[in-house]
């Protein structure tokens, strides 16, 4: 079945520092988002970006979908930052919006 | 965005009973909805796709006769966890599309299930 992964599974910053998060996945996609889940377990939305490059603040992604892999920038990492990063994918096979989540990436920022 | 509203946000039961989460699109209709489930620490795994005036579909390894999916109009879905199990003790989250957004993917806010 399809493979999302993410890497790393676990992050650990101090404030300020910047990061990359990386999403790789084994199918052609027609959809990529990337999440944040709060420690309450919302999940909110960060982009919808099944190609390309998007930017919002201090959060940018870049997804390839030719070499099947996105990246999630945070710059200046505050500690408000910290919870799981998701990417999930919606596949061109499936036909239709169900999304499969990837391994997740846990975030801890320090002052 | 699109908002989904998910209730309850936690229940407790005992063992046996039955449980109905609702998930209610607020702001447009939604044909498909889709359940999750997340246990601590894991990823999200899709439980099955919930179809408007139709049968739900699930994932491989989820057993439609314990979670129970009705989607009888096109803004409100339930999952019934049906004698619930302590390891049914879960988090359990809904998501629903807004066609007008594209096939962006917009989320409840979840249910902490936790069976004595």
């Amino acid at each position: 079945g399809i493979q999302v992964e993410q890497s790393p599974p676990d992050l650990i910053l101090q404030e300020g520092a910047n990061s990359t998060l990386r999403c790789n996945f084994s199918d052609s996609v027609n959809n990529l988002q990337w999440f944040h889940q709060n420690p309450w377990g919302q999940l909110i939305n960060l982009f919808y970006i099944p190609s390309g490059t998007k930017q919002n603040g201090r959060l940018s992604a870049t997804t390839v979908a030719t070499e099947r892999y996105s990246l999630l920038y945070i710059s200046s990492s505050q500690t408000t930052d910290s919870g799981v990063y998701f990417c999930a994918v919606g596949l061109i096979r499936y036909n239709t919006d169900k999304l499969i989540f990837g391994t997740g990436t846990r975030l801890q920022v320090f002052p | 965005g699109a908002v989904v509203s998910q209730h309850p946000s936690r229940v407790i039961c005992k063992s046996g009973t039955s449980v109905k989460i609702e998930c209610r699109s607020l702001d447009f209709q939604a044909t498909t909805m889709f359940w999750y489930r997340q246990f601590p620490k894991q990823s999200l795994m899709l439980m099955a796709t919930s179809n408007e005036g139709s049968k739900a579909t699930y994932e491989q390894g989820v057993e439609k006769d314990k979670f129970l999916i009705n989607h009888a109009s096109l803004t409100l879905s339930t999952l019934t966890v049906t004698s619930a199990h302590p390891e049914d003790s879960s988090f359990y989250i809904c998501s629903a599309s807004d066609r007008k957004g594209g096939e962006k993917l917009f989320f409840g806010s979840g249910t902490q299930l936790s069976v004595l």
